[in-house]
């Protein structure tokens, strides 16, 4: 069964400094991966996907991810943290023997201090 | 609107109740999910229908019914509502034109079991 583990369940990080948000997957074949955020009392919006294209994925409010089969990881990179990257980050995945089911970690949350 | 809503997004009622959450999508997604959300263990699947009539268990179905007459409606109702279900309530939906496309949220239902 597929599955994803985040190491961390709270990172704390200072304003402009680099955020990193561990993610490791396990799956028998070649998965597709996802970083969902959630802001509070809000569903989920998606960040970044990988779908096999590229190994390093670039997604919206300067976040990327990079796929490292060897690793079986897909961690969450940002150079510089804003204030407004405050919130919960989900590592996802989807694909092979589960087909379209969607399988979550248990989440990071991120707090940025001024 | 367009998008996906649920209803109601706060909800109290008292142990031993029956319970239906609300989910519209107006996208005709193919694929529909009801997850709940704990802390510490994130998102978790409850149940999740491929197509109008078509649905599946998750990993936590116990005192959840699911029922899919309509493509754009997937309702999730606790049959006798215990205080183990107070939680965070998911709605999502994926096109199911292909694997690999992400999940799109609901703004979720806080449910409280007294």
């Amino acid at each position: 069964a597929q599955s994803v583990t985040q190491l961390g369940s709270h990172v704390s990080v200072s304003e402009g400094a680099l955020v990193l948000l561990r993610c490791n997957y396990s799956s028998s074949v070649p998965p597709y991966l996802f970083w969902y955020v959630q802001y509070p009392n809000q569903g989920l919006q998606l960040l970044l996907k990988y779908t096999s294209a590229a190994t390093l994925v670039k997604g919206i409010n300067g976040f990327e991810a990079e796929f490292k089969k060897s690793e079986t990881s897909f961690h969450l990179t940002k150079p510089s943290a804003h204030m407004s990257d405050a919130a919960e980050y989900f590592c996802a995945v989807s694909g092979g023997t589960g087909g379209f089911k969607t399988i979550f970690g248990a989440g990071t949350r991120l707090f940025v201090k001024a | 609107d367009a998008g996906i809503t649920q209803s109601p997004r706060y909800k109290i009622t008292e142990t031993g109740r029956q319970v239906t959450l609300m989910c519209h999508q107006t996208w005709s997604h193919s694929y529909m999910f009801w997850y709940r959300q704990d802390l510490g263990h994130g998102l978790r699947l409850i149940y999740y229908s491929a197509a109008a009539d078509i649905t599946d268990k998750g990993e936590v179905p116990d005192g959840y019914v699911v029922s899919r007459s309509k493509t754009e409606n997937f309702p999730l109702t606790l049959e006798s509502a215990t205080r183990s279900q107070t939680s965070v309530y998911f709605c999502a939906s994926i096109t199911g034109g292909a694997e690999g496309t992400e999940a799109f949220f609901g703004q979720g239902t806080r449910l409280t079991v007294v």
